[in-house]
This record gives C-alpha cells, structure tokens and sequence, in this order.
C-alpha cells in the first residue's frame, strides 16, 4: 500500500506557541489530504480537507485561524497549530489520497502536548 | 446524510479462532465504497479491507473477508485464525463514490481482545 509519513511524532510545546505538523506521501502523489484530529478511545473526527493548491475546506467549528493548513505540493501538507493552549492537546492524523483512487492512506500520527 | 455505525464496542475471541465485527450503514446512494481499518495500540491506522458497492463479490484478504449485504446495508469483518497481533482498534468506513472531496464517514469504532 501507499506510505504516508508524519513529523513529528511527539511534540511538547508550551502554551501560546505554535507547532508544525508535516504530512508527506512517500511514493504517490496525494492530490488531497485529510486532517483529523482523534481523541482517546474515539473515531477520528475530520478537521479540514485540502486540495493541492487551494485552500483548505474546514469541518463546521474548526477555527481556520488558529489550524494553518497548506498543501503546497502534491507529497506534502502541514498543520500548524497557533497560540497552541492545553485543550489542543491531542493525536492528529493525515490522510492522503490520489484523488480519483478510492482510498485514503493514513500517516501514523502526531501527539501534541500543550503545557 | 450518511451514517455508520457499529454496535460492538468490545469484543474479545480466543487465540486461532473466528471473530465476526459488525457494521450497519445507512445511505440513499447506490455507488459507494467501505472499508475496515484496524489501529493498533501504536495508532497507526492500516486498510485491512474494501469492497465496491456495485460488486456482488465479497472482498478478502487473507485471514479477512467481509459479508456485504446491500439490501441490508450491512458490512461485516470476519478474521479467520485470530492471532494476537490482530487486537486492535477496528474502524468501519464508507465513500460515496459521488463525493468529489473523498470524505469518509466513520463508525465508532469496536475494540478486538484476542485470549491467548
């Protein structure tokens, strides 16, 4: 199956800084991503869809401003969290799929923890 | 709007034996895709298994199959030979096949103990 790389995998910041996720597809062409964000024993919950090159398209009561997210290439997306506070706090996953294919290869994660 | 949902928040089998995960999907459309993922306690979230709406065929893969009832709108996950490397998380998803943004709508998720 396609490979979809996340980093970092662990990140500790404090609060009111921002952090950046970066989601990559190692060996396919990922013309849209996926951002979720999954909290303890819970499905994952889409944060935002983004196509190469455009905006991101954000779920109802995502903050835009505050969950960055630019997908300037087709091998690379990222998420910056800013002002991060405590609540932020969370396991976040991307997806990547080659558009027209049916499915969606997920990285393997980033643990944020705000303090 | 469609809706997935899985019934079984645990279920535990014994080491080698068979396991039968639920899901129940509700959609109007008639071309669609669903899935199984399985996440690990590392969190990685891996396809286990798809199948097309539009083929008659059950998928397999491997120790994996799926019963797909359309009519029913049922999509269940069989693991043959349970081995302890299959406890995990397991996710039923769908696809509409008509949705340009490729979202899929998930299932809560049913937690798989396997009893050595």
């Amino acid at each position: 199956g396609a490979v979809v790389s996340q980093h970092p995998s662990w990140v500790i910041c404090k609060s009111g800084t921002s952090v950046k996720i970066e989601c990559r597809s190692l060996d396919f062409q990922a013309t849209t991503m996926f951002w979720y964000r999954q909290f303890p024993k819970q499905s994952l919950m889409l944060m935002a869809t983004s196509n190469e090159g455009s905006k991101a398209t954000y779920e109802q009561g995502v903050e835009k401003d505050k969950f960055l997210i630019n997908h300037a290439s087709l091998t690379l997306s990222t998420l910056t969290v800013t002002s991060a506070h405590p609540e932020d706090s969370s396991f976040y996953i991307c997806s990547g799929t080659q558009g027209w294919a049916e499915t969606q290869y997920f990285g393997p994660g980033t643990r944020l923890l705000v303090l | 709007a469609q809706t997935v949902t899985q019934s079984q928040p645990e279920m535990s089998v014994q080491e080698a034996e068979t396991v039968t995960l639920s899901c129940t999907y509700d959609t109007s459309e008639s071309d669609y895709y669903l899935f199984w993922y399985k996440q690990p306690p590392s969190r990685q979230m891996i396809l286990v298994i798809r199948q097309e709406a539009y083929k008659q065929q059950n998928a397999t893969e491997n120790r994996f199959s799926v019963n797909f009832q359309k009519a029913a709108k049922s999509f269940s996950l069989k693991i043959s030979d349970s081995q302890l490397g299959d406890a995990a998380m397991y996710f039923c998803a769908y696809r509409s096949a008509g949705d340009s943004n490729y979202q899929l709508i998930w299932g809560a998720g049913t937690k798989l103990i396997i009893k050595p």
